[in-house]
């Protein structure tokens, strides 16, 4: 159980176009998501958190008008690199937890690894 | 500023042998501490985890140890294998009230590599 799948799990793409990469749980309902990003062998940095229905809270740094967070419904959240640049190359790693208290640990997607040419 | 540090960087151990990793914190207000086990390519993978009012606790050859008045906590992994060959992070959580959620503040993770 409490599997999370993100898509595409890698994409190239030419710089200035936007890039959309979608979270999923998939056999429960996460009220909450969080956006990470991690550069090779490096740690996870929290760029976001979502929860659903209402707008994301961006972490100290990160651009919100350059990566657009959604979380429309109890199951999908998506994020949009927009006008993605060579330095936005990077892995992106999506996590869900339901409820959002208490121990319930997060569930980690096996992320999306995009390359901005 | 990193508010959990890990160490060592990376650890070679050899197959049967004991890995041991340590973190360590600054902040008071962390409530919750997992491990994640992490392979290329793929996503962090809870491993254990902890509250501050526990000093050790045990899943199979996976232990972790807690120190509260230290700020310390490890990760014990017995009788390593081969196939434990990854990258293991330690996180803390703390309460986000700007965002009204937890959120995890992640080690900068350890490279383990269990010879044969």
């Amino acid at each position: 159980g409490a599997v999370v799948s993100q898509h595409p799990s890698w994409v190239i793409c030419k710089s200035g176009t936007s890039v959309k990469i979608e979270c999923r749980s998939l056999d429960f309902q996460a009220t909450t998501m969080f956006w990470y990003r991690q550069f090779p062998k490096q740690s996870l940095m929290l760029m976001a958190t979502s929860n659903e229905g209402s707008k994301a809270t961006y972490e100290q740094g990160v651009e919100k008008d350059k990566f657009l967070i959604n979380h429309a419904s109890l199951t999908l959240s998506t994020l949009t690199v927009t006008s993605a640049h060579p330095e936005d190359s990077s892995f992106y790693i999506c996590s869900a937890r339901d409820p959002p208290w208490g121990d319930q640990p997060q569930h980690f997607g096996d992320g999306t690894r995009l390359s901005i040419l | 500023q990193q508010q959990v540090k890990q160490s060592p960087q990376s650890l070679i151990v050899q197959k049967g042998g004991i890995s041991i990793i340590n973190c360590a914190y600054e902040n008071t207000a962390f409530d919750y501490f997992p491990w994640y086990q992490q392979f290329p390519g793929k996503g962090p993978a809870l491993l254990i985890a902890i509250r501050p009012d526990v000093s050790e606790k045990k899943e199979g050859r996976f232990t972790i140890s807690f120190n509260k008045s230290a700020k310390q906590f490890s990760l014990h992994i017995m009788d390593s294998q081969p196939g434990d060959s990854a990258t293991y992070f330690c996180a803390a959580r703390v309460f986000n009230s700007g965002g009204s959620n937890y959120k995890l503040t992640f080690g900068k993770g350890t490279l383990l590599t269990v010879n044969p």
